[in-house]
């Protein structure tokens, strides 16, 4: 079955370091791909999306690239910032519904 | 334009016991998708509704279950309690038209279940 796999975490970084969020997928087909962030409390957040290979997804600074080659979607951002705490998910679509990585929790000191 | 809406916030429940989970989806969305986020599982796929529809379900047993009203908001039930339905549980919307392609979800904030 479709599956996704995301680095594992915790991630500690100071502000404006560089920031790589590994992820890559098994799917059947060409699913759709997705990172959403989590704050703590809350609920998920779209980040950002990809929807066929070589697409580039960004947003509030984060990028990640649909590789189909490498079946990967690494999500980057230059330049961190404390705001940027949270825990992020990989995550594919297939068959209507969203199938997750396990979360990486990233934390970002000033 | 609001988002997805949930309640209650929080819901706790003894072993045994029904919970009701609500939200309504972001308006103009006719799918409302349900997740369990326990401690260190992960996300898991519950259940999609789809025009009044329940159209796919996750490995969960048949004690969880939910519906879909005629404008669109889900229930979701969760019969005979157990100590590892603690979670958080989100919903989810989206728009899947006449394509029937599935479109990007949008998630509420969540209903925290404690069981005890």
């Amino acid at each position: 079955g479709d599956s996704v796999t995301q680095m594992e975490g915790p991630v500690t970084l100071s502000e404006e370091a560089f920031l790589t969020i590994n992820c890559t997928y098994t799917a059947t087909g060409y699913p759709s791909l997705f990172w959403y962030v989590q704050y703590p409390g809350e609920g998920l957040q779209l980040l950002l999306k990809a929807t066929k290979a070589d697409d580039k997804g960004s947003n509030k600074g984060f990028e990640a690239t649909y590789r189909k080659e490498t079946t990967s979607f690494h999500l980057e951002k230059g330049s961190v910032q404390v705001s940027d705490s949270a825990v992020y998910f990989c995550a594919l679509s297939g068959a209507q519904k969203l199938v997750f990585g396990q979360g990486t929790r990233l934390t970002i000191n000033p | 334009e609001a988002g997805v809406t949930q309640s209650p916030t929080h819901l706790i429940k003894t072993r045994g016991q029904q919970a009701t989970l609500r939200c309504s989806p972001i308006s103009g969305h006719t799918s409302v998708y349900w997740y369990q986020q326990a401690l260190g599982l992960g996300l898991q796929f519950l259940l999609w509704y789809d025009e009044g529809e329940e159209r796919n379900r996750g490995n969960f047993p048949p004690r969880f279950s939910g519906r879909q009203f005629p404008n669109y908001s889900s229930e979701l039930n969760v019969n005979a309690l157990e100590l590892e339905d603690s979670a958080l549980y989100l919903c989810a919307s989206s728009f899947i038209g006449q394509t029937r392609a599935t479109d990007t979800q949008y998630f509420g904030p969540g209903t925290r279940l404690t069981v005890l």
